[in-house]
């Protein structure tokens, strides 16, 4: 039961470059989400599925689009990385009616 | 507009002794309140969880209260231990938002021995 895995744990960017970002959960977890965290921000909702086959926008969407593929996996894709988008993107699940939410280690990304 | 607010961006405690975290919110529509723990390089951990209709939740060393007139809430750890050493951030749900949470900026507690 490996919980909330996320791929790649790093990656560096060039400006204008895409790249998706891979979750996946083992739980039979309804809803998943996708935050980013940034020095002094906390951890900020980018998108959100609530079940398969929805997904919703958070806070901070603009410049990100997701796939919900399946029940296991959420996927986050940058159509044209910019430096703004430097931050760590953790991916969560929860179960239907619960709101502790159970977090991936984590991408680091870097935009240069 | 930062609706869940830790003012707090540090706090060093001796080993031993209680921690106090605090947190505000001003949504008077969140229902709902976690705490997790983070250690560098890996995700947020879920710690203990609050609902509006209570006042106070325990679990072992960790008790949060929770004040809604103030819309306030505090996490406890008593004692503390060096394996505490994290950031902590505190997060709020409203019935009405799909278990979204709206998290605080965190707090890096520092446990000393």
């Amino acid at each position: 039961n490996a919980g909330v895995t996320q791929t790649p744990k790093f990656q560096v960017l060039k400006t204008g470059q895409s790249m998706t970002l891979q979750c996946a959960q083992d739980m039979n977890h309804n809803s998943m989400y996708w935050y980013r965290q940034d020095p002094g921000m906390g951890l900020r909702l980018i998108y959100y599925s609530a079940s398969e086959g929805t997904t919703d926008k958070g806070e901070v969407p603009n410049g990100y689009n997701v796939s919900r593929l399946n029940k296991r996996e959420f996927s986050l894709r940058l159509e044209s990385a910019a430096p703004s988008q430097t931050s760590v993107y953790f991916c969560a699940s929860s179960g239907a009616g619960h709101y502790e939410q159970y977090f991936g280690p984590g991408t680091r990304l870097t935009v240069t | 507009d930062q609706q869940v607010k830790q003012n707090s961006p540090s706090l060093s405690v001796q080993e031993g002794r209680i921690s106090i975290l605090n947190c505000d919110y001003t949504n008077s529509m969140f229902d709902y309140f976690l705490w997790y723990k983070k250690y560098p390089a890996e995700g947020p951990t879920f710690l203990i969880s609050i609902s509006s209709i209570k006042d106070k939740n325990e679990d072992g060393r960790f008790t949060v209260f929770l004040n809604k007139s103030a819309k306030h809430l505090s996490l406890h750890i008593v004692p503390s231990q060096p394996g505490d050493s994290a950031v902590y951030f505190c997060a709020a749900s409203a019935k009405e938002g799909a278990q979204k949470l709206v998290f605080g900026q965190g707090t890096r507690l520092t446990i000393n021995p």
